[in-house]
């Protein structure tokens, strides 16, 4: 199994600031993905990370708001850009394993912006 | 792309009592169903998956069910306990192609005792 490590884990943060997010799996997985749960809502996808190429953004999303690295298979980054408090939410990595049998998730990144 | 659909958003029942939830899905090569539970605070949790292969999986007092032909599956939750009591996410997905899970808007189950 693959254990996800994600940073922050919470963070409170200024308007018109940008922060990013890592996510780190600890074994070769295939595929990564990036998600957003807004409070209350269910998860959506952000984008698919793809490993020295660009992402792969869902219906509105956009790599100028959620710029998206993946330089190797283990490791990704998000960054949300220019915050408003409409990007309060919880940011999740997510990972598809070499098997491509079991899903794992990280345990989120709770963003406030104030 | 994929579209999955999941009702109701909320459901109430007594303890003991069993509890239904169903998803319907878009895309016919989807083949791999998981079911999420979070808890208030916390990442959604794996509680129970069924891939296309099989019709029906049970584990304890969950048990999932799929109709591939109708593009829906449903969770069944027996003898429901105040710690059951959370939001339950559906999710469907393409496993071999590697695609990503694509979620219902989730159930809010309240067990009373």
């Amino acid at each position: 199994s693959a254990v996800i490590s994600q940073k922050p884990s919470r963070d409170i943060c200024q308007r018109g600031t940008s922060l990013t997010i890592q996510c780190q799996v600890d074994s070769q997985v295939t595929m990564m993905f990036w998600y957003r749960q807004q409070p209350g809502q269910s998860l959506t996808l952000i984008a698919t990370a793809n490993q020295g190429s660009e992402a792969t953004y869902e219906s509105g999303f956009v790599i100028d708001k959620f710029p998206i690295s993946r330089p190797n298979l283990t490791f990704s980054t998000l960054t949300v850009s220019n915050m408003s408090p409409e990007d309060s939410s919880i940011y999740l990595c997510s990972a598809l394993g070499q098997s491509r049998n079991t899903i794992y998730f990280g345990e989120g990144s709770w963003l406030t912006v104030v | 792309g994929e579209n999955v659909e999941q009702h109701p958003s909320t459901l109430s029942v007594q303890e003991g009592d069993s509890a239904v939830i169903k998803c319907t899905y878009s895309d016919s090569a989807s083949n791999y169903f998981p079911w999420y539970k979070q808890e208030l605070g916390k990442r959604p949790q794996l509680i129970i998956d069924i891939r296309s292969n099989v019709g029906e999986k049970k584990d304890q007092r969950i048990a999932v069910t799929l109709n591939k032909t109708a593009k829906h599956f449903s969770l069944h939750i027996t003898e429901t306990q105040p710690e059951d009591s959370a939001v339950y996410f559906c999710a469907a997905s393409i496993s071999q192609a590697g695609t990503a899970l694509i979620f219902g808007k989730g159930t809010t189950l309240s067990v009373s005792s």
